[in-house]
């Protein structure tokens, strides 16, 4: 199995711009959680879904990020319109064993909003 | 408000030394317990997890992690540490009957010197 894929890598970008961030994760996981990690908050989780239903969002920062499932194998995590401080590192990562199970993360996606 | 502190941000060791790293958390109950071992550029690792039972739970690459509920205490150990293990370690907490999401730590750098 080739892991949890998040796409792009590397992304830049300008502020007001809209960034959408991608993931694909391990075939059969039923559970996607989307992750942002600063210098300054550390890891935070922003939203889980379980069978393509978002389960908590409760960690999305405002209504600029959103997220989608909008099948078992893809993911968007969208930031309209992208500010500074939202540069950071996004991971996502799937697991097939409920949220307290093991998650398999992706390499993240580092982000750089200017 | 539910903490997770790591009161170390940086440790050094010399290969094949001994390694504790420290993690203190404030909950009302026991909660469920993580640690994550993050290396350069990738995602998070389940190194291993604490639900309940005996309180030396045994993880993968030789670590393991002993929880005390009069400490609120979740140590990682290794009795000898490889080059390899060089990298972020992250203690997250998991509050029980309470929404799921975790709280993760600041991380604590592990330094090997050969």
């Amino acid at each position: 199995d080739a892991g949890v894929i998040q796409s792009p890598r590397h992304e830049v970008t300008e502020m007001g711009q809209e960034v959408t961030l991608r993931c694909k994760p391990i075939s059969g996981h039923d559970y996607l959680f989307w992750y942002r990690q600063t210098m300054m908050r550390g890891l935070e989780l922003l939203i889980y879904f379980n069978n393509n239903v978002p389960i908590d969002d409760s960690g999305m920062p405002e209504d600029r990020f959103s997220a989608k499932m909008p099948n078992a194998s893809f993911s968007t995590l969208k930031i309209q319109p992208s500010e500074p401080r939202d540069s950071a590192v996004y991971f996502c990562a799937s697991s097939s064993q409920g949220v307290l199970g093991e998650q398999f993360f992706g390499p993240g996606t580092r982000l750089t909003v200017l | 408000a539910q903490s997770v502190t790591q009161p170390d941000i940086h440790i050094t060791v010399s290969e094949g030394a001994s390694l504790e790293l420290r993690c203190n958390y404030s909950y009302g109950a026991t909660p469920y317990l993580f640690w994550y071992v993050q290396s350069p550029g990738q995602g998070l690792q389940l190194l291993l997890k604490y639900f309940s039972g005996d309180t030396l739970v045994q993880g993968i690459k030789g670590f393991e992690a002993e929880f005390k509920r009069s400490q609120s205490s979740f140590n990682l150990r290794k009795p000898s540490v490889h080059w390899s293990d060089a990298a972020e370690y992250f203690c997250a907490v998991v509050e029980s009957g309470g929404s799921y999401i975790p709280t993760f730590g600041r991380g604590t750098s592990l330094i090997v010197h050969p």
